[in-house]
């Protein structure tokens, strides 16, 4: 079975750029996650969507940040404007509820 | 209090020794605990859970104690490829919400 897909993989622009990352969850799972990760904060919860609907989205750092799941196969994180300080690993995770969660390769941006 | 804590070392030991890290919670009612492994500029897996009577995988072993709300794991005859940070799963108080600890540094060295 194919695990969480994300894409791209890398990303490198320019500050001020629009940047979309895409999820693709597992199959039949209904619970979604966003996660940001850098060295100094760790591993941060973004958001949570559980049957497509979003339950938790207090990490959403500013209104920068925005988070859509139109289907039960698809979601997006969107950062517009970016920023240097946005840089960090954006991970997809996906599970059932109460379930270990699987997490995508990751997205690594970069925003110079 | 934070919600999950975990001591970030790094833990610095030699192969074939035994290895303990605890993760703390502040969440009482959590049922669900797990623990990942996370290899540099990699993504988070899955390691084990734990469950209310503790449990072994092969030299992996996962223990709850809800008295003094913490779980451990334990790692014993430590391998070079153990080398990795582990990271405890503990939900939010009040929720479901799974919560990832810090995590805590291993590195076996020969």
């Amino acid at each position: 079975d194919a695990g969480v897909i994300q894409s791209p993989r890398h990303e490198v622009t320019e500050m001020g750029q629009e940047v979309t990352l895409r999820c693709k969850p597992i199959s039949g799972h209904n619970s979604l996650f966003w996660y940001r990760q850098t060295m100094m904060r760790g591993l941060e919860l973004l958001i949570y969507f559980n049957n497509n609907v979003p339950i938790d989205d207090s990490g959403m750092p500013e209104d920068r940040f925005s988070a859509k799941m139109p289907n039960a196969s698809f979601s997006t994180l969107k950062i517009q404007p970016s920023e240097p300080r946005d840089s960090a690993v954006y991970f997809c995770a996906s599970s059932l509820v109460d379930q270990p969660q699987h997490f995508g390769d990751g997205t690594r941006l970069s925003i110079l | 209090r934070k919600e999950v804590e975990q001591d970030p070392g790094p833990f610095n030991v030699p192969e074939g020794a035994t290895v303990a890290f605890n993760c703390t919670y502040s969440n009482s009612a959590s049922q669900s605990f797990f623990w990942y492994r996370q290899d540099c500029r990699k993504e988070p897996k899955l390691l084990m859970s734990v469950y209310s009577s503790g449990n072994e995988d092969g030299r992996f072993t996962a223990q709850l104690n809800r008295a003094s709300q913490y779980i451990s794991l334990l790692i014993r005859d430590s391998k070079l490829s153990d080398s990795a940070t582990y990271l405890c799963v503990v939900p939010l108080e009040g929720s479901y919400i799974p919560t990832f600890g810090r995590g805590t540094s291993l590195i076996v060295h020969p």
